[in-house]
């Protein structure tokens, strides 16, 4: 039982390019987010899917997409890598998307965009 | 605007000794608060929480209290360990559907052996 898992563990992106970080969970939980973490921001949410062939935009959206490929899998996906990405992404599953189930982190992927 | 303020960012203690960490809410709609710690170089993982039904509640060295009218909670760890030494982020939520959390910036904990 592996909990949440995330690759890549590390990237660097040049301005521009595109990159896809991929999640999976094998809890069967059914809601997954996206979070990213910067100094002194603490976690703001990306986008979240309650449920699977659902997702829907948090607190800072743009310039990411995401895809719930399967109950298992949550992918975010960069088309246009911008220095103001530079972060940590922490993706998160719980059993339904209310603050009364616990979230469950991976251990995040360090992104740096150049 | 910041729903979830943990106004200080750090603090140091000594073992054996009392931590007590902070977190203040603005939203009233908010009514179930959690606490995660997070080590470095990891993720974020479940610490305790407590619903706005309850005033405690406790798990072994770990107890969050609430002041609903205060819109304030606090996270009490005794005795401290270095172990315990870690980031600390306060989060909150309203219930029904779609109860997305809202994170604090995070405490980070010191404890000195």
């Amino acid at each position: 039982n592996a909990g949440v898992t995330q690759t890549p563990k590390f990237q660097v992106l040049k301005t521009g390019q595109s990159m896809t970080l991929q999640c999976a969970q094998d809890m069967n939980h059914n809601s997954m987010y996206w979070y990213r973490q910067d100094p002194g921001m603490g976690l703001r949410l990306i986008y979240y899917s309650a449920s699977e062939g659902t997702t829907d935009k948090g607190e800072v959206p743009n310039g990411y997409n995401v895809s719930r490929l399967n109950k298992r899998e949550f992918s975010l996906r960069l088309e246009s890598a911008a220095p103001s990405q530079t972060s940590v992404y922490f993706c998160a599953s719980s059993w339904l998307e209310t603050g009364f189930y616990e979230q469950y982190f991976g251990p995040g992927t360090r992104l740096t965009v150049t | 605007d910041q729903q979830v303020k943990q106004n200080s960012p750090s603090l140091s203690v000594q073992e054996g000794r009392i931590s007590i960490l902070n977190c203040d809410y603005t939203n009233s709609m908010f009514d179930y608060f959690l606490w995660y710690k997070k080590y470095p170089a990891e993720g974020p993982t479940f610490l305790i929480s407590i619903s706005s039904i309850k005033d405690k509640n406790e798990d072994g060295r770990f107890t969050v209290f609430l002041n609903k009218s205060a819109k304030h909670l606090s996270l009490h760890i005794v005795p401290s360990q270095p172990g315990d030494s870690a980031v600390y982020f306060c989060a909150a939520s309203p219930t029904g559907a779609n109860s997305k959390l809202t994170f604090g910036k995070g405490i980070t904990l010191s404890v000195r052996p």
